[in-house]
């Protein structure tokens, strides 16, 4: 049973662009987690989604972000018009459907915005 | 919203002395507490959680403990060895009714450096 995949693993980006970040849950799972975690920093809550929802979306920023979870394929992330300070680890979560929403994480990709 | 406060934010033992990690949380909704393993450069690690309906839980050497009263949960490493260096992230979360929905706070991570 594969676990959670991020793709990419490295991002670099220039200031302005955009940033997409995706997301495949482990097998049987519907929801998704985000987290951004800053360099020697902890793991800070961004949104949580299942399928074509969004739950929770009280720790994006209000601006240039924004996720979704279509029906069918991964869950992506994306940064619109990237600046320095979005350099950080994003990691994505993955829980079944039912039980006590164990989160079992991806490997992450490191964004880098030069 | 929930806030939670971990202490130390560096630990340092000999192989085979234990550790132990402190952590406080502010909602007294919260009724999961998992806790997590970040090695350099990779991705966090369950190790072990325990439910606010349950005082104290046990994994070979990984045991935590959780006082409601106190809003209080510490995670206890026994006969470290230096592959448990890395870091260790407490979190809260709160299950709401009969739905899995549970975004976790984290805390602030400790840095465990066991020395051989």
């Amino acid at each position: 049973n594969a676990g959670v995949m991020q793709n990419p693993r490295h991002l670099v980006r220039r200031r302005g662009q955009e940033a997409r970040l995706r997301c495949s849950p482990m097998k049987g799972h519907s929801h998704v987690y985000w987290y951004r975690q800053l360099p020697e920093e902890g793991l800070k809550f961004m949104v949580y989604l299942q399928k074509e929802n969004i739950i929770d979306e009280s720790g994006m920023p209000k601006e240039r972000f924004s996720a979704e979870f279509p029906k069918e394929g991964p869950s992506i992330l994306r940064i619109q018009q990237v600046v320095r300070g979005d350099s950080a680890a994003y990691f994505c979560a993955s829980s079944p459907p039912q039980g006590f929403h164990e989160q079992y994480f991806g490997p992450g990709t490191r964004l880098t915005v030069t | 919203g929930e806030n939670v406060e971990q202490h130390p934010s560096t630990l340092s033992v000999q192989e085979g002395d234990s550790a132990v990690i402190k952590c406080t949380y502010s909602d007294s909704a919260s009724n999961y507490f998992p806790w997590y393993k970040q090695e350099l450069g990779k991705r966090p690690q369950l190790i072990i959680d325990i439910r606010s309906n349950v005082g104290e839980k046990k994994d070979q050497r990984i045991a935590v403990t959780l006082n409601k009263t106190a809003k209080h949960f510490s995670l206890h490493i026994t006969e470290t060895q230096p592959e448990d260096s890395a870091v260790y992230f407490c979190a809260a979360s709160i299950r709401a009714g009969g739905t899995s929905y549970g975004k976790l706070t984290f805390g602030q991570g400790t840095i465990l450096t066991v020395h051989p």
